[in-house]
């Protein structure tokens, strides 16, 4: 089974600044990663797959990058509406899909 | 707007039962293979079960297995939970998500709000 690692636990930006956040899976996914955004009392929404392109709708200011096993969502210039938990989660090796424990991105 | 609603979670009591539904709309769902995903509160997301379109082939994470039946029915399009001998570890907030091909892979692209499910004496 893959481990898939997040980190920062808790990330503290300020608006405006850049958010860099950390995804390791245990073993080579290739580049079949995804980014999730979740937000209290909302459905988790799909930001990134494959680990680079973006969802329907998703702002510009997130990009993914990474394969193997070493994985970055990247969000230029935090907007209020990003303060949320973010999730990654390889799609490669099944059973099961495994999800990381997530990075908080609060407000510094 | 293609949208899932989750239901039937609340306060149960250890060694009960209960069914979660999930209602699809805005899409074709019988053309989906559909998940349960759950979050204990504090931990990330793990996965629960999944189900073919055609409401074969259901399976399941090890920890659920046996005490957890996946189903659906595509003339409703729900997707169904029901989870027996519950225990206090079943606390969790589920979720129904879509799975979906996306760049040749399959990916969970739509999710559900989600219904806590508590389980309490």
């Amino acid at each position: 089974e893959v481990v898939v690692t997040q980190f920062p636990a808790t990330l503290a930006v300020s608006p405006g600044e850049r958010a860099t956040l950390s995804c390791r899976a245990s073993q080579d996914v290739g580049s079949r990663l995804a980014w999730y955004q979740r937000k209290p009392g909302q459905a988790p929404r799909l930001l990134i797959y494959n680990a680079y392109t973006r969802a329907t709708g998703i702002p510009d200011r997130f990009s993914g990058s990474g394969s193997g096993t070493e994985f970055t969502l990247t969000i230029n210039s935090v907007q209020s509406e990003d303060f949320a938990v973010y999730y990654c989660q390889q799609f490669d090796i099944w059973p099961p899909w495994a999800f990381g424990h997530g990075t908080k991105v609060e407000v510094k | 707007e293609v949208q899932l609603v989750e239901s039937g979670g609340g306060l149960f009591q250890p060694g009960g039962s209960l069914r979660l539904s999930c209602e699809a709309s805005g899409f074709t769902f019988s053309n989906f293979w559909m998940h349960w995903v759950r979050q204990v509160a504090g931990k990330g997301p793990e996965w629960v079960a999944r189900i073919h379109r055609d409401g074969s082939n259901p399976q399941y994470a090890e920890y659920v297995r046996g005490r957890f039946t996946v189903s659906r029915d595509n003339g409703k399009n729900t997707l169904y939970l029901q989870m027996y001998s519950l225990t206090v570890e079943d606390t969790a907030v589920f979720y129904c998500v879509r799975e979906a091909e996306l760049a040749r892979a399959w990916y969970f692209d739509v999710w559900g709000r989600g219904t806590q499910v508590t389980v309490s004496s």
